[in-house]
């Protein structure tokens, strides 16, 4: 069965230092994997998406980046954080689509984030 | 990224009772998917129920039901015996080529 691991759970950094989070998923091949963002209370922000390797497109300019250095791996990272980069980050993953199926997203439990 | 509008904030249903969750969303697209997610406190998305738009029925899934209206691109959530652990946020999420979620709609159900 298909797992999606995302780390940490929880991470405190302050303003103008680096973020790297790391998601991985395992039993599928060639997944489309995301980057979503929830600030507290609000829906969620799609902020990048993959459909390969080296594959990223971006939802939301801002200083975040996204790199897929394998195919089921999936890096966001900043070089400086802001305050407004606090909140809960979402990696997911869905099968890609084939014909008119739709594969659900499959989320990892999170990333509570906060700049101090 | 698409428009979808979920007009209820938040929702109360008493123990037992069923409850309909509101989805709207704009798209001229003909095919495409629409799926419902849970968020309990606890943070992770839960995948609930999933509809194509060229499903003739309405999909369901125990207790949840999509009173989808093509048309009107409505896909409301209909969620029957409301039990004390459905209190959660719902969001529903149009699918063409992406995923996009709406605001949610917090429920709360009262014993």
């Amino acid at each position: 069965s298909q797992t999606i691991h995302q780390w940490p759970a929880t991470l405190v950094q302050p303003v103008g230092s680096p973020l790297s989070l790391e998601c991985t998923v395992e039993g599928t091949s060639n997944p489309n994997l995301y980057w979503y963002r929830q600030a507290a209370g609000r829906g969620l922000q799609l902020l990048f998406y993959s459909v390969g390797i080296g594959q990223i497109s971006s939802e939301v300019p801002q200083n975040l980046s996204a790199s897929r250095p394998q195919d089921r791996q999936f890096i966001l990272s900043s070089k400086k954080l802001l305050l407004s980069d606090s909140g809960f980050y979402l990696c997911a993953w869905s099968a890609a689509r084939t014909g008119r199926n739709n594969s659900p997203l499959h989320f990892g439990n999170g990333t509570r984030l906060t700049v101090t | 990224a698409q428009k979808i509008t979920q007009t209820q904030p938040g929702m109360f249903v008493q123990e037992k009772e069923a409850v309909t969750l509101d989805c709207t969303y704009d798209t001229s697209d003909p095919s495409y998917g629409l799926f419902w997610y849970k968020q309990p406190s606890s943070g992770e998305m839960i995948f609930l129920i999933y509809q194509g738009s060229y499903d003739q029925q309405n999909a369901t899934e125990g207790r949840y039901s999509l009173n989808f209206q093509k048309a009107r691109k409505s896909a409301n959530l209909v969620i029957s015996a409301s039990q004390l652990g459905d209190s959660a946020m719902y969001f529903c999420a149009p699918y063409r080529n992406q995923f996009y979620f709406g605001t949610g709609t917090s429920l709360t159900v009262i014993p």
